[in-house]
């Protein structure tokens, strides 16, 4: 199946830094998702982006489908962006597979 | 804005019991899916529904776990009897097409303890 691999694996950071995080995966996609998980559990929908650019206040997305890479752009990084980012990619019919997940941790 | 609804949040149990957890989707999505997410690891995939029919079960335990979408809207997912190994959070998500692609949205989850 489709591996993906998502770097760094931890990350900590002081409250109003930058940070990019990394995606890659092993074969073509049409579908390529990041979520934040919160601490409390739950998967927010960041950006669909199988492709291309995507801005969202704080946060944008770059795709390069063609290098098999995603990463994820945060800026002025607040306390609330806490918590683990996931990608996670398709291939053709198959399911939908995560990646490793970066932990991002922010101090006040 | 439109949510996944899940229960409950957390289920603690005793291992040989069973334990079931219920997923209303956002309305209007046809594709249904459960996912565990074992601590310190991405979400897998245990079953995906299109209506009320299974896409994809491979990853289901079918010898403890089953999961029903009987009139294509909510879904059960039950597990009998529960094990150690169980302990995880139980997710679900409904999804849309989006330029042909199925974009995911997740409920809060459903925290399982088994002691």
């Amino acid at each position: 199946g489709i591996q993906v691999e998502q770097s760094p694996p931890d990350l900590i950071l002081q409250e109003g830094a930058n940070s990019t995080l990394r995606c890659n995966f092993s074969d073509s996609v049409n579908n390529l998702q990041w979520f934040h998980q919160n601490p409390w559990g739950q998967l927010i929908n960041l950006f669909y982006i199988p492709s291309g650019t995507k801005q969202n206040g704080r946060l944008s997305a770059t795709t390069v489908a063609t290098e098999r890479y995603s990463l994820l752009y945060i800026s002025s990084s607040q306390t609330t962006d806490s918590g683990v980012y996931f990608c996670a990619v398709l291939f053709g019919n198959e399911k939908l597979t995560f990646g490793t997940g970066t932990r991002l941790t922010i101090i006040p | 804005e439109a949510e996944v609804a899940q229960s409950p949040r957390y289920k603690i149990t005793e291992k040989s019991q069973a334990v079931a957890f219920w997923c209303d989707p956002i309305s209007g999505h046809a594709t249904l899916y459960w996912y565990r997410q074992i601590l310190g690891q991405g979400p897998e995939l245990l079953v995906q529904f299109q209506d009320e029919s299974v896409v994809d079960d491979s990853q289901l335990p079918k010898d403890r776990f089953s999961a029903e979408r009987l009139k294509g809207v909510d879904s059960t997912l039950k597990i009998q009897p529960a094990e150690l190994g169980d302990s995880a959070m139980y997710l679900c998500a409904s999804s849309l097409l989006v330029s042909g692609a199925n974009v995911l949205t997740f409920g809060a989850g459903s925290r399982l303890t088994v002691l």
